[in-house]
């Protein structure tokens, strides 16, 4: 098992422009989630999925956009980029509601000029 | 507002040593937490979850405490290693699966 891929690794966007970060799992799992980490402040949820066709939004949602038609596939989609949303993306996720672990993709880092 | 507090400064220790890392909280009633270890350029990797009604877990050298009185949590490495170096994230449960991270503490392991 490949577990939580995300692409690209790295990017650099502009002010302005939009892209999808991608994030694939292949554990089957129902639940997945996007944060972003920056400095000194931890990971914050930005949006999540409960399955195939249900989103909702996290802590700090804005400016992003998520689906969910497949199990495997959560893309994350920043439609007008800032400057305030450079920072590291974290892919996760977990096998059912409740008590399970998350598991995390190795992260994209985005800046945007 | 709700908050989570880990120790900012980093925890120098060494080898051999017994690491204890701090997780407190406010204003939260969570069902469970979690503790997750973060290398430099990685994403975080699950390592011990505890429920509210469980005061200790352990594996292998980890133990993890729950104290829902005080709103703490302390994360035990015995005998560290330098291997051990990393950072250490807590987690709390809120309803459904929904995490909340505190920022974590940097443990370096000196040999």
């Amino acid at each position: 098992n490949a577990g939580v891929t995300q692409t690209p690794k790295f990017q650099v966007l502009k002010t302005g422009q939009s892209m999808t970060l991608q994030c694939a799992q292949d554990m089957n799992h129902e639940y997945m989630s996007w944060y972003r980490q920056d400095p000194g402040m931890g990971l914050r949820l930005i949006h999540y999925s409960v399955g195939a066709g249900i989103t909702d939004q996290g802590e700090v949602p804005n400016g992003y956009n998520v689906s969910r038609s497949t199990t495997e596939d959560f893309p994350l989609r920043l439609l007008s980029a800032a400057p305030s949303q450079t920072s590291v993306y974290f892919c996760a996720s977990s096998p059912g509601q409740g008590a399970y672990e998350q598991y995390f993709g190795p992260g994209t880092r985005l800046t945007v000029t | 507002s709700q908050k989570i507090e880990q120790n900012s400064e980093a925890l120098n220790i060494q080898e051999g040593k017994t690491a204890t890392l701090t997780c407190n909280y406010t204003n939260y009633s969570p069902a469970y937490l979690q503790w997750y270890r973060q290398d430099p350029g990685r994403g975080p990797v699950f390592l011990l979850l505890i429920r509210e009604n469980e005061k200790e877990k352990r594996k292998e050298r980890l133990k993890v405490t729950f104290d829902t009185t005080l709103k703490q949590s302390l994360f035990h490495i015995t005998a560290s290693q330098p291997a051990d170096s990393a950072t250490y994230l807590c987690a709390l449960n809120l309803y459904g699966n929904k995490l909340v991270f505190g920022a974590g503490t940097i443990l370096r392991v000196k040999s």
